[in-house]
């Protein structure tokens, strides 16, 4: 049990889906991210929150689009998505001291979502 | 922009033996951190580094952080087959955090 909570654990969608991915911190964090870990790259951040307000967009197709409604909850909302999209995708927290974008502190992950598009 | 190279990608050992990775940033970092990952699980934070030259050690496992900030290590003494996963470097500079692409360590009884 890391603190951090990730629903659900496998998903399958098919292209034309629309889904949603949740995560829940229970460590009272105020930063929140998602990384996306293939075998093509073990672990590319897609974005980050802190304090509810996205500070780091990687360049992530617009079929991803992330949802932080407070400070423990974080969603990534899933809309026609492609077969190379199929990954494990990891929910992190942390605690930022303060710095503007990214994180300070060690990160907290849950256990992911595995995504299967066909 | 930034760069964080990690090597070896994949290391066999049999149980006993040493394991080293290296992590090595293009550019000058504040901080360096390390994760590991069993098999199917996610990464778990095992320490920070933040001082040049600095040198931090957890039972068998010995973390190193460069004179010039820049490259760093992790050295496993005598491997156990509960060491086996995969070892992530993370970089910090001005803000951004930069991961490495991890070495996958399996440890053969």
């Amino acid at each position: 049990e890391t603190g951090v909570t990730q629903t659900p654990r496998h998903l399958v969608m098919g292209m034309t889906n629309k889904k949603s991915l949740k995560c829940e911190q229970h460590l009272g964090h105020n930063a929140m991210y998602w990384y996306k870990q293939s075998a093509k790259k073990p672990l590319e951040l897609m974005f980050v929150y802190s304090l509810e307000e996205r500070v780091e967009n990687n360049s992530v197709p617009s079929r991803f689009s992330p949802e932080c409604p407070n400070s423990s909850h974080l969603f990534l909302h899933l809309h026609t998505l492609q077969p190379e999209d199929s990954a494990l995708y990891l929910c992190a927290s942390s605690q930022d001291r303060g710095v503007a974008g990214g994180w300070t502190g060690e990160l907290f992950f849950g256990e992911g979502s595995r995504l299967t598009v066909l | 922009g930034q760069q964080v190279m990690q090597i070896p990608q994949y290391q066999h050992v049999q149980e006993g033996e040493d394991f080293t990775t290296y992590c090595n940033s293009s550019t000058t970092l504040s901080n360096i951190q390390w994760y590991k990952q069993r098999p199917g699980g996610h990464p778990v934070f095992l320490i920070q580094l933040v001082k040049s030259g600095e040198v931090k050690k957890q039972k068998r496992l010995t973390f190193q952080f460069g004179e010039a900030k820049k490259n760093s290590s992790l050295h496993i003494t005598a491997t156990q087959t509960t060491d086996v996963g995969t070892y992530f470097c993370a970089g910090r500079k001005a803000g951004k955090s930069t991961f490495g692409d991890g070495t996958t360590l399996t440890v053969k009884p």
